[in-house]
């Protein structure tokens, strides 16, 4: 069964720091792996999916990576702001269907001014 | 602009009502899911649609049910509201072989029951 494990919870850094955010699946046979932003109470925005066939996907500021084979990815913020602040949640969805997307439960990010 | 529209942001409901959220994508996506997310236990899949009068339970079904009549609308309906439903809920649509787009979520209603 897959699990999604985000570490940090919770970070907090100063304006301007280059940061990275963790996640680890259990099963490498996944068809993507998607990053969202969740605001406080609202939904879940998506920023970056990187298909199972890529390594890695750029937006601005945001690089995510994917290493099927050690199940990981990482979601790198460059030059971080406080608009930053919020969380972020990973997904990862299996080779039998987007039915059973598997989300972590989030690193909740500050970035102080 | 993709868009998944939760008909409401906030809505507070008394026990044993019956309840309505609804939810409409304009993006022509087969699939259609509904989740709750609540502090400490993440989002939890209640039920998704692949279809037009499809239906299909996701991990935490009691309590609630699901209407595709249209393919782009999606409701969940809670037939007798109970405390313990108080918490957001978040709708999202994907295309049947999302693998290139992933989904799409809502704005989420947080839902109180009293």
């Amino acid at each position: 069964k897959q699990e999604v494990t985000q570490i940090p919870a919770a970070l907090s850094v100063p304006e301007g720091e280059n940061l990275v955010l963790n996640c680890s699946f259990t099963d490498s046979a996944i068809y993507n792996l998607q990053w969202f932003r969740q605001d406080p109470g609202k939904g879940l925005t998506s920023l970056l999916l990187i298909q199972s066939s890529q390594r890695e996907q750029t937006s601005g500021r945001l690089n995510a990576s994917l290493d099927k084979s050690s199940g990981r990815s990482t979601l790198y913020i460059a030059a971080s702001q406080p608009g930053d602040s919020a969380t972020y949640l990973c997904a990862a969805s299996p080779y039998t269907g987007g039915f059973k997307t598997i989300f972590g439960a989030g690193t909740r990010l500050f970035v102080k001014a | 602009d993709v868009k998944v529209t939760q008909s409401s942001r906030y809505l507070v409901k008394r026990t044993g009502e019956k309840v309505f959220l609804e939810c409409v994508q304009d993006m022509d996506h087969e699939n259609m899911f509904w989740y709750r997310q609540d502090p400490g236990l993440g989002l939890r899949l209640i039920y998704f649609s692949y279809d037009v009068k499809m239906k299909e339970k996701g991990d935490i079904p009691e309590g609630y049910s699901v209407s595709r009549e249209k393919k782009e609308r999606f409701s969940l309906i809670l037939e007798s509201a109970s405390t313990n439903q108080t918490s957001m809920y978040l709708c999202a649509s994907s295309f049947l072989l999302q693998a290139n787009y992933g989904y799409t979520f809502g704005s989420g209603t947080r839902l109180t029951v009293v």
